[in-house]
């Protein structure tokens, strides 16, 4: 079975820019959320989708959205670039939405560059 | 406000001995806790979990212990391998939650 991947695996952008990063889950995982990861805050959770819906959303500013297509492949977007955006953004699925013991699957990242 | 603390960025320990991982947590509402490992360009893999209900949990080589009293939680890998070294996630929920809370991690390195 095919693990969770991302796209692009790098990115860079410049400030005031916007980006959209993509995830596909793996095969029958109808849960994907959205980490954000930097060296001084560890991951940090920005939000869940289940069956396209927002379940979850952490705290970080509407600058920050994110959607989730039928197939259960989803997309973050993040407009107005910062250089405080500049961050690896990891995806993680699994099989349902209930509660935290089902166990998350990441993915490698993708690593945002604002310059 | 950062619920769930990793002290120590960085650990090393000499190949065959036991390496002990320290996370700290604040909110006494969180009842699972879990152990990611990440490589480099890699996503965090899960290692271990333990519910609030135990006070350890064991999987080869990895110990999860917990204590609710102290909000303190603990990794022991013995022996410790090569291969072991990462970094290190301590991770925290709370029923019916959907998100995990993340310390900063711990940098492990193993010396052969």
């Amino acid at each position: 079975k095919a693990g969770v991947t991302q796209t692009p695996r790098y990115l860079i952008k410049t400030r005031g820019q916007q980006v959209t990063l993509s995830c596909s889950p793996i095969s029958g995982h109808r849960s994907v959320s959205w980490y954000q990861q930097t060296p001084g805050q560890g991951l940090q959770f920005l939000f869940e989708y289940f069956s396209e819906t927002q379940r979850n959303k952490g705290n970080f500013p509407g600058r920050f959205s994110g959607r989730q297509f039928s197939n259960s492949r989803s997309e973050m977007n993040v407009s107005t670039l910062e250089l405080g955006d500049s961050a690896l953004y990891l995806c993680a699925s699994r099989p349902r939405t209930s509660g935290m013991t089902d166990t998350q699957y990441f993915g490698p990242g993708t690593r945002l560059t604002v310059l | 406000d950062q619920q769930v603390k990793q002290n120590s960025p960085s650990l090393s320990v000499q190949e065959g001995r036991i390496s002990i991982l320290n996370c700290d947590y604040t909110n006494s509402m969180f009842d699972y806790f879990l152990w990611y490992k990440k490589y480099p360009a890699e996503g965090p893999t899960f290692l271990i979990s333990i519910s609030s209900i135990k006070d350890k949990n064991e999987d080869g080589r990895f110990t999860v212990f917990l204590n609710k009293s102290a909000k303190h939680l603990s990794l022991h890998i013995v022996p410790s391998q090569p291969g072991d070294s990462a970094v290190y996630f301590c991770a925290a929920s709370k029923t019916g939650a959907n998100n995990l809370f993340f310390g900063t991690g711990t940098r492990l390195t193993v010396i052969p």
